[in-house]
């Protein structure tokens, strides 16, 4: 079956460093990925999306390229913020036994510190 | 004004109630979700409605019952309740059963069973 697969955190970065969450995927076929993310206390909102191979998916100096050769989804910033700690989710969507289904990875917890 | 809403946002009760807990979205969506997220962060999906038909029922303990009385609402109920069931609930909802545009969540109820 389709399954989602990200690193483990927690991700403590100084103000301004570079970030890099890692995610991989299973899947058959041809599915959409996701970048999720949960501040604390909120619900998830969708931060960015691709919806096939070579896709970038941007949003707020966040960026995750599909790369179907990899089977990876890895979301990066450039200089990440204090205002960027929260947990991410990656996230793939795609068909299971018939049913299209999201499948959420285990969540990165990113932590930045002034 | 909100797009996913659900209520309660927090919900303690003791063993063996039974209580719900609702959900409304005013996107216009055909499909709605239940998510659980355990204390690990964690999300599992327990249901989904396509238009009020159930089309996603994962292996979820049949004290759980979810009800659609119109494609804009998604409650669940939970019978007998237990302290396993301590979690965060979401609601979640998509454009339709195959949205490649991702989804949207409400802001979670925070269930705690004593």
């Amino acid at each position: 079956g389709n399954s989602v697969t990200q690193m483990e955190g927690p991700v403590t970065l100084s103000e301004e460093a570079f970030l890099t969450i890692n995610c991989t995927y299973t899947a058959t076929g041809y599915p959409s990925l996701f970048w999720y993310v949960q501040y604390p206390g909120e619900g998830l909102q969708l931060l960015l999306k691709a919806t096939k191979a070579d896709d970038k998916g941007s949003n707020k100096g966040f960026e995750a390229t599909y790369r179907k050769e990899t089977t990876s989804f890895h979301l990066e910033k450039g200089s990440v913020q204090v205002s960027d700690s929260a947990v991410y989710f990656c996230a793939l969507g795609g068909s299971t036994s018939g049913t299209y289904k999201y499948i959420f990875g285990t969540g990165t917890r990113l932590k930045v510190l002034a | 004004d909100t797009a996913v809403s659900q209520t309660p946002k927090y919900l303690v009760t003791q063993m063996g109630n039974d209580k719900s807990i609702k959900c409304e979205q005013n996107l216009g969506h055909d499909t709605m979700y239940w998510y659980k997220q355990d204390s690990k962060k964690f999300l599992k999906i327990m249901f989904s409605y396509n238009n009020k038909e159930l089309i996603i029922n994962e292996t979820v303990p049949n004290r759980f019952s979810p009800k659609s009385p119109d494609k804009a609402h998604l409650n669940l109920h939970i019978n007998s309740l237990e302290l396993g069931d301590s979690a965060v609930y979401f609601c979640a909802s998509s454009q339709d059963r195959r949205d490649r545009g991702g989804y949207t969540f409400g802001s979670g109820t925070r269930l705690t069973v004593v």
